[in-house]
């Protein structure tokens, strides 16, 4: 069964500082994964996604991740993160061929000024 | 990206009572449709997930009789939460796909609070 594991449960930033969060995934055969933001009061939106190809995955807002397939890993970076990157962040995962998504228990990021 | 509208975005109920909360699909074809239960602090649990014209596929420890989702189209979803008891109390999230390999669009999700 496929399950993500997200390590950082609540980070706090000041603007300007770089962002980093783990996301970490267990199955053993292709899949595709997601990143997806959910801002105070709104719902859930796709950030970036990766199926194939190159590994390392630009998003919208300046956001990107890189997949490791020998890490099972599927970081979010951001070099300088805004007061307005202050979200909730969840990974998912799934299993290539499968429709099931999974999703990580989020981090919640807050961006102070 | 895609549209996913949910109705109601929120709904306060009577213990024992039925709620119906609706996912619409409004510029796609969902073939398959997910049903998500977020507790406070959590993340997003998988409930169900259901495709167009068959039965849904619930995760384990979700009772089928409890929560009733209908797919009867490929941009309608109804999720039923019968006999309703304040521990079902919770947010709900409808998300709609089209083929596997795409990601999948979120519905605002519904704030259902029984009393």
């Amino acid at each position: 069964a496929q399950s993500v594991s997200q390590h950082n449960h609540h980070v706090i930033l000041s603007e300007a500082a770089s962002l980093e969060l783990g996301c970490n995934y267990s199955y053993g055969g292709t899949v595709n994964l997601f990143w997806y933001v959910q801002y105070p009061g709104q719902h859930l939106q796709l950030l970036l996604k990766y199926f194939s190809g190159d590994p390392l995955v630009k998003g919208i807002k300046g956001f990107e991740a890189e997949f490791i397939k020998s890490k099972f890993s599927f970081n979010l970076r951001k070099p300088s993160v805004q007061w307005s990157d202050t979200a909730e962040y969840f990974c998912a995962v799934n299993a290539g061929g499968y429709q099931k998504v999974t999703f990580g228990i989020g981090t919640k990021l807050q961006v102070i000024p | 990206g895609a549209v996913v509208s949910q109705h109601p975005s929120w709904v306060i109920c009577k213990s024992g009572t039925s709620v119906k909360i609706e996912c619409r699909s409004l510029d796609f074809q969902a073939t398959t449709m997910f049903w998500y239960r977020q507790f406070p602090k959590q993340s997003l649990m998988l409930m169900a997930t259901s495709n167009e014209g068959s039965k849904a596929t619930y995760e384990q420890g979700v009772e089928k009789d409890k929560f009733l989702i209908n797919h009867a189209s490929l941009t309608l979803s109804t999720l039923t939460v019968t006999s309703a008891h304040p521990e079902d109390s919770s947010f709900y999230i409808c998300s709609s796909r089209g083929r596997v390999d795409t990601e999948a669009f979120f519905g605002q999700g519904t704030r259902l609070t029984v009393v």
